[in-house]
């Protein structure tokens, strides 16, 4: 099945700052990638995701890359904020509609 | 949130009690999966439904079966709790009506401790 992994586990940035947060994943039919933030307490919420055949998408603060090749997907946010804080999860569709999941990233933005 | 719960949402249970726990959702979604979710592990599936009685496993399927009778329910028990199955469960929906773009909703999750 696939395997996806996740870094850094945790990751602390001053606010305003960058965040960048990185997967690669094992199954080169895996199509279909997700982020989702979990805040403390709550449930995964789907943030941005991206399809096999796109390079990059953005929504205002939030970006993924995906460089298929490569097997990596990564997500970017810029201008981060206090509520940002959260863990942020990568998620690849493998076959069968299944989704796998990295181990998570806990970020932490100082004001 | 898509019309998804869960119920219990909370729960304490003894080793070698059995424990079902429920997912109902109100989007006709035709898949539904469950996830467990243990510090470390981020969310691993247990086992997913592809439509009435239509269910497979996941990759942390031991100790737990599922049943799904209705498009609107996905049950998941555990036939006899051990406390290695202590952790949060979240149930998620998903439709496969837009090609391969799927996004996946989830449950609030249930609380499960095991003692």
């Amino acid at each position: 099945g696939e395997n996806v992994e996740q870094h850094p586990s945790t990751l602390s940035v001053q606010e305003g700052d960058s965040a960048v947060i990185k997967c690669t994943y094992s199954d080169s039919a895996s199509n279909y990638f997700p982020w989702y933030k979990q805040e403390l307490g709550k449930r995964p919420q789907l943030i941005i995701d991206i399809r096999s055949n796109v390079g990059e998408k953005k929504d205002q603060r939030i970006a993924v890359t995906l460089n298929k090749t490569a097997k990596h997907f990564s997500l970017h946010i810029t201008e981060t904020q206090p509520e940002d804080s959260a863990v942020y999860f990568c998620a690849a569709r493998g076959t069968g509609n299944q989704f796998y999941f990295g181990t998570g990233t806990s970020l932490t933005v100082i004001p | 949130d898509a019309g998804i719960t869960q119920s219990p949402r909370h729960k304490v249970t003894e080793t070698g009690t059995p424990v079902t726990l429920r997912c109902h959702q109100t989007e006709n979604h035709r898949y539904m999966y469950w996830y467990r979710q243990d510090p470390g592990h981020g969310l691993r599936l247990i086992h997913y439904s592809y439509g009435v009685k239509d269910t497979d496993k996941g990759e942390v399927s031991d100790g737990y079966s599922v049943s799904r009778s209705k498009t609107e329910d996905f049950l998941l028990t555990l036939e006899s709790a051990t406390s290695s199955q202590t952790s949060v469960y979240f149930c998620a929906i998903s439709e496969h009506s837009r090609g391969d773009y799927n996004e996946q909703f989830f449950g609030p999750g249930t609380r499960l401790t095991v003692l």
